[in-house]
């Protein structure tokens, strides 16, 4: 089984506010992963990694953008918080080898006021 | 492109009935196909997974099975309990998209009441 860390799990911020979500892997996973959750529980892919200094573009247009300085490491930051960006937000990652199958992370739920 | 479309829920179900959510797909190449099971609050596992034509995947109680000539991979269990009310997302990985990441359904909410 995977180990997969969000931190935080949640956090209520004020609008404006830039903020970091946390995303870290001790599998040494290449492919990683940040979607946003919405309140129908549909998953919407946001941004995605396949490597160090690898970073793409999901299907869902975000303002939030990532790096991928380390292969353990996968932030995701948003400059400036607006209600809108309160949701779901989970990370995943997925070995080389084993192509199919991605872990999740716990998520961290944002809530923007 | 490659798309995955589940049965609309939310389905409440009775403890011990049967449960079937559909899940068909449509993909270029050969996919994989998966279902992955979130409970409240916690992130998304893989619940089972088959990886080419007539696999049965199976788990805790669940069985789903990949039928290429109807492009489907319905999941069931016979007998479903209070602790298996979650959210359940029927996914593919498609081979030939390489690197690409899963296509995920819009997931199913199930409810189990005592």
């Amino acid at each position: 089984e995977a180990d997969i860390y969000q931190t935080p799990r949640y956090l209520v911020i004020g609008t404006g506010k830039k903020i970091t979500l946390e995303c870290s892997q001790t599998m040494g996973h290449d492919k990683m992963y940040w979607y946003q959750q919405d309140p129908g529980m549909e998953l919407h892919l946001i941004h995605y990694s396949y490597g160090v200094n690898s970073t793409e573009k999901g299907d869902l247009s975000s303002e939030s953008t990532v790096s991928r300085i380390r292969t353990e490491h996968f932030p995701l930051t948003l400059e400036s918080a607006r209600p809108s960006h309160t949701s779901q937000y989970l990370c995943a990652s997925r070995p080389s080898r084993d192509i199919h199958t991605q872990y999740f992370g716990p998520g961290t739920r944002l809530t923007v006021l | 492109g490659d798309s995955v479309t589940q049965m609309e829920g939310p389905v409440t179900l009775s403890e011990e009935a049967f449960l079937t959510i559909n899940c068909t797909y449509t993909a270029t190449g050969y996919p994989s196909l998966f279902w992955y099971v979130q409970y409240p609050g916690e992130g998304l596992q893989l619940l089972l997974k088959a990886t080419k034509a007539d696999d049965k995947g199976s788990n805790k109680g669940f069985e789903a099975t990949y039928r290429k000539e109807t492009t489907s991979f319905h999941l069931e269990k016979g007998s479903v309990q209070v602790s298996d009310s979650a959210v359940y997302f029927c996914a593919l990985s498609d081979l030939d998209r390489g690197n690409t990441p899963l296509v995920f359904g819009k997931g199913t909410r199930l409810s189990v009441i005592a």
